[in-house]
């Protein structure tokens, strides 16, 4: 089955900083999604982005989505000590009904 | 306020035990899942039901089974055939929408489970 990828799988950075988070996968998806975790906690549904679409926004967040190189990134802007968590993407195949093929993640850590 | 329900928190399972985790959600979607979470490996699914009384299994469904016999309810059982049971298991559940597939996920807050 086809999986996201996260680039990198750690990152630190101080308050106020950007922070980007990629994820690549292998095969043609219906949308792509991005989840926060926090520690010990579930998953929480941060934004959706269809395969026709390329860039979208949600507050602090930027998601994009290059269909021809099968990668997205995900930049949270002046990042808050709350941000703190780790961040999965997650395919949603194209053929059919598929469920969600989630990456490994990339732990964020965000320092005051 | 509509949610999914995960109990208990934390469990613990002797060798050899049968062990059952609860999901209960009143969002009305029709889908469920289970996922594995180990650490470093990301997410595993383990069964997944579309609708009452049929369910998938997933990529690592060897030593469980599940049960959709009402809508809102979604129980995994960790049959002692599950040599590795140690883990965090999430529930999730989702609505599919036309032309957009499988819509954001909702998850438990999860059952750490380890075995004593």
């Amino acid at each position: 089955s086809q999986q996201g990828e996260e680039d990198p799988q750690a990152l630190s950075i101080q308050e106020g900083e950007n922070a980007t988070m990629n994820c690549s996968y292998k095969t043609s998806i219906n949308n792509l999604q991005w989840y926060r975790q926090n520690s010990g906690r579930g998953l929480v549904h941060l934004i959706l982005i269809r395969s026709n679409e390329r860039e979208k926004h949600s507050g602090r967040l930027r998601v994009t989505l290059d269909t021809s190189k099968k990668s997205s990134s995900l930049l949270i802007t002046a990042s808050r000590a709350a941000d703190t968590a780790s961040y999965f993407c997650a395919t949603d195949g194209a053929a059919g009904y598929s469920t969600l093929t989630f990456g490994k993640g990339t732990m964020l850590l965000v320092s005051p | 306020d509509g949610g999914i329900t995960q109990s208990p928190k934390y469990l613990f399972r002797k060798e050899g035990q049968n062990v059952t985790l609860s999901c209960e959600q009143n969002l009305n979607h029709d889908a469920m899942y289970w996922y594995r979470q180990d650490p470093g490996q990301g997410l595993r699914l383990i069964y997944y039901s579309q609708i009452v009384n049929d369910f998938q299994k997933g990529d690592i469904a060897e030593g469980y089974s599940v049960s959709r016999e009402k809508k809102e309810s979604f129980p995994l059982t960790v049959t002692s055939a599950q040599k590795n049971p140690t883990a965090f298991y999430l529930c999730a559940s989702s609505i599919f929408v036309s032309g957009i597939g499988n819509y954001g996920y909702t998850f438990g807050s999860g059952t750490r489970l380890t075995v004593v």
